[in-house]
């Protein structure tokens, strides 16, 4: 079975361009997540989104960054205009249904974003 | 309402037993733990449900008491492909899926 695919795996951009991440999930996992992974923060929960509909953005870090999930096999993640704090690893996750708190969740290889 | 684990690194040599912590601040419904390898993504090994629950994968256990909102991870005679970042995530809520991740303990296991 497919798991989680995100692309790019890498992105090297200027500072103030616009990055968009993308992420497909497991087919029939309802929920989906975005994290960023730092050394100092470790990994951080950005946003999810349970039946395409989001659920806690409070993650966020400001009105530069957006999440969308169109379709259950879709979401992306938008950096505007980037900066070069936002040089991280980004992961995109998905679970199957059942019970909060109960199910494991599948990662992608993730992004390696990079902004100079 | 990020978990604290400890140590933050240890190095092992192959063979020997180590135990990673996690704890919480709040009440905890449940307890996941990850492995994450260099430039890999991490990989999910077990979650634990009830107090004092004790689940294992391989040669890798964990317990959970409720009542310290406290995990522990045990990795005992440990092989070479141990090696990594473990993670623990917690969930205070079964309402979602919600998990917050602790900053993780970087094992290095060595010949």
């Amino acid at each position: 079975d497919a798991g989680v695919i995100q692309s790019p795996r890498h992105e090297v951009t200027e500072m103030g361009q616009e990055v968009t991440l993308r992420c497909k999930p497991i087919s029939g996992h309802d929920y989906l997540f975005w994290y960023r992974q730092t050394m100092m923060r470790g990994l951080e929960l950005l946003i999810y989104f349970n039946n395409n509909v989001p659920i806690d953005d409070s993650g966020m870090p400001e009105d530069r960054f957006s999440a969308k999930m169109p379709n259950a096999s879709f979401s992306t993640l938008k950096i505007q205009p980037s900066e070069p704090r936002d040089s991280a690893v980004y992961f995109c996750a998905s679970s199957p249904p059942g019970q909060g708190g109960r199910q494991p969740q599948h990662f992608g290889d993730g992004t390696r974003l990079s902004i100079l | 309402q990020q978990p604290v684990q400890s140590p933050q690194a240890v190095i092992l040599r192959e063979g020997e037993d180590a135990v990673i912590n996690c704890s919480s601040s709040k009440a905890l419904y449940s307890v996941h733990w990850y492995r994450q390898k260099h430039g890999e993504a991490p990989v999910f090994l077990m979650i634990l449900l009830k107090g004092g629950e004790q689940k294992g994968h391989e040669k890798i256990s964990a317990s959970f008491n409720e009542k310290k909102q406290q995990s522990s991870l045990y990795l005992t005679a440990s092989q070479l492909s141990y090696s990594g970042t473990y993670f623990c995530g917690i969930a205070i809520s079964g309402g979602y899926q919600k998990v917050t991740f602790g900053i993780g303990t970087k094992l290095q296991v060595i010949p």
